[in-house]
């Protein structure tokens, strides 16, 4: 099963707009929940996290929103820039265990000059 | 450069051969992870280890793998009898806190 889900398989923007990546997840016991940025044959950079007692934060240009009762994220990068070009990953692990993560599928994000 | 190293970076085997990979973690981080990733997909958990101790493994670890990570330190990750459906990247994680930061990853294709 699917535990933590990205719906859009790609997603394009103009350069200096916002990109708005969605991640829906089912397992209520996730509580911390992280974006990574991954190129092709490298492996996933971390990027943004949050934790379940809060619903935003945000680290320059990117913020992450949380929606609990929807069980809900989003990750907001503002302005968008080609070097942001890259699949992002969703997220989520249960804090206090062994903190394995279950990653969604991604989304390929093309900034467009 | 002090993040996560993994080595070989791209490996080739022929089905029915061994492979093994290595993962030096962060030198502070006390947890150490694999993961598998293959085409489309999102890395999945294979096998936690906290200090020398290997605390969980998933059910996607057959017995032809086995990781092991004597004295806490680097950690090796061994595929036997290789077949085709092995074929993906591998990767390695580690981490101090809640957040993961992951090597550059092996690539293995089993022909």
């Amino acid at each position: 099963d699917q535990q933590v889900k990205q719906n859009s398989p790609s997603l394009s923007v103009q350069e200096g707009r916002i990109s708005i990546l969605n991640c829906d997840y089912t397992n209520s016991m996730f509580d911390y929940f992280l974006w990574y940025k991954k190129y092709p044959a490298e492996g996933p950079t971390f990027l943004i996290s949050i934790s379940s007692i809060k619903d935003k934060n945000e680290d320059g240009r990117f913020t992450v929103f949380l929606n609990k009762s929807a069980k809900h994220l989003s990750l907001h990068i503002v302005p968008s820039q080609p070097g942001d070009s890259a699949v992002y990953f969703c997220a989520a692990t249960v804090s206090g265990g062994y903190q394995k993560v279950t990653f969604g599928t991604g989304t390929k994000l093309q900034v467009i000059p | 450069d002090t993040g996560v190293s993994q080595n070989p970076r791209h490996k080739i085997t022929k089905r029915g051969q061994n492979v093994t990979f290595r993962c030096d973690p962060i030198s502070e981080h006390n947890r150490l992870y694999w993961y598998r990733q293959t085409l489309g997909q999102g890395p999945e958990f294979l096998t936690y280890f906290q200090n020398e101790a290997q605390l969980e493994k998933s059910r996607l670890l057959s017995d032809r793998f086995s990781a092991e990570r004597p004295k806490g330190s680097f950690s090796t990750l061994e595929i036997q009898r290789t077949e085709q459906g092995d074929s993906a990247m591998y990767l390695c994680a580690s981490s101090l806190g809640q957040t993961q930061y992951f090597g550059p990853g092996t690539r293995l294709l089993v022909l």
